[in-house]
C-alpha cells in the first residue's frame, strides 16, 4: 500500500515554463512534507519542506502549495532551467512511532533549452 | 554540503558472497537510515537507528542486517548477496531536533 501517491512519472518542460508535481497522502498522522532533488549518480537532496499548519512556503522559484482538506501537496518550479532537470520525489513524516520518511515514486522532471 | 560519506560507490559482485556496504558521517548525528532504490524508483526504508546500539528494521523486508557500534558509522552487511539484492543502496542521517535527511551518494550494487 503506497501511502504517498507522486505524479506525474515524468515531465518535459520548456526553459522557462513552469513546472508542476502533485503528491497526495491518506495518512493524517503525517506532519512534515519535504521535497528532495536527486541528479544522476547522487543521493536526494533536500529542496524545500512544509509543515500542516501553512498553506504555501517559498523559496526562491521553488514553491510547495499544501492543501490540508484535500491530503494534497505540490512543489511548482518557476522559470524551469535545464540545470533543473532531475528526479523529484516528494515524502512525508509521520508524527507518530519513529518518524521515518515515507517517499512517493518520484517525478523525471527534463527541462528543455 | 553533508558530510555522509559511502564506500564503496560501485560494487559488482558474484551471487553468494558476502558484502558490508560502508555509510559514516562527520555531523554527529543519532538518526540514521539505510534505503534502498531501484534505478528511477521511490526510496524504500530497510533499516534504521536511533542511536548506539539501536537498530530498526524498515517498511521493506530486506535480508540485509545492520549494526551501529559507534555514532558516526553504520554499516550494512549482506551475508549471501543474490540477483534480487542488486539496487541502489542509500544511508542517510539527522539530527534528533531536525527532520531533514541527509543522504550519502549512494552504493551501486550488482550481484551477479
Amino acid at each position: 500500500q503506497q501511502q504517498v501517491k507522486q505524479s506525474p512519472q515524468s515531465l518535459i518542460v520548456q526553459k522557462g515554463g513552469i513546472s508542476i508535481i502533485n503528491c497526495a497522502y491518506e495518512n493524517t498522522a503525517f506532519d512534515y512534507f519535504p521535497w528532495y532533488q536527486q541528479f544522476p549518480g547522487k543521493g536526494p537532496a533536500l529542496l524545500i519542506a512544509i509543515r500542516p499548519d501553512v498553506s504555501e512556503k517559498k523559496e526562491g522559484r521553488f514553491t510547495i502549495s499544501f492543501n490540508k482538506s484535500a491530503k494534497q501537496f505540490s512543489l511548482h518550479i518557476m522559470d524551469s532551467q535545464p540545470g533543473d532537470s532531475a528526479t523529484y520525489f516528494c515524502a512525508a513524516r509521520s508524527c507518530h512511532g519513529y518518524s521515518t520518511l515515507t517517499f512517493g515514486k518520484g517525478t523525471m522532471l527534463l527541462v528543455s533549452p | 554540503e553533508a558530510d555522509i560519506y559511502q564506500t564503496p560507490r560501485y560494487l559488482v559482485i558474484g551471487t553468494g558472497k558476502k558484502i558490508t556496504l560502508e555509510c559514516s558521517q562527520t555531523m554527529g548525528h543519532d538518526k540514521m537510515y539505510w534505503y534502498q532504490q531501484d534505478p528511477g524508483m521511490e526510496l524504500h526504508l530497510i533499516h534504521y537507528s536511533y542511536g548506539v546500539n539501536s537498530t530498526e528494521k524498515g517498511d521493506l523486508s530486506s535480508e540485509s542486517t545492520v549494526s551501529r557500534i559507534r555514532t558516526e558509522h553504520f554499516p550494512l552487511t549482506l551475508e549471501s548477496a543474490r540477483p534480487s539484492h542488486t539496487s541502489q543502496y542509500l544511508c542517510a542521517s539527522r539530527r534528533a531536533s531536525s527532520y531533514e535527511q541527509y543522504f550519502g551518494p549512494g552504493t551501486r550494487l550488482t550481484v551477479t
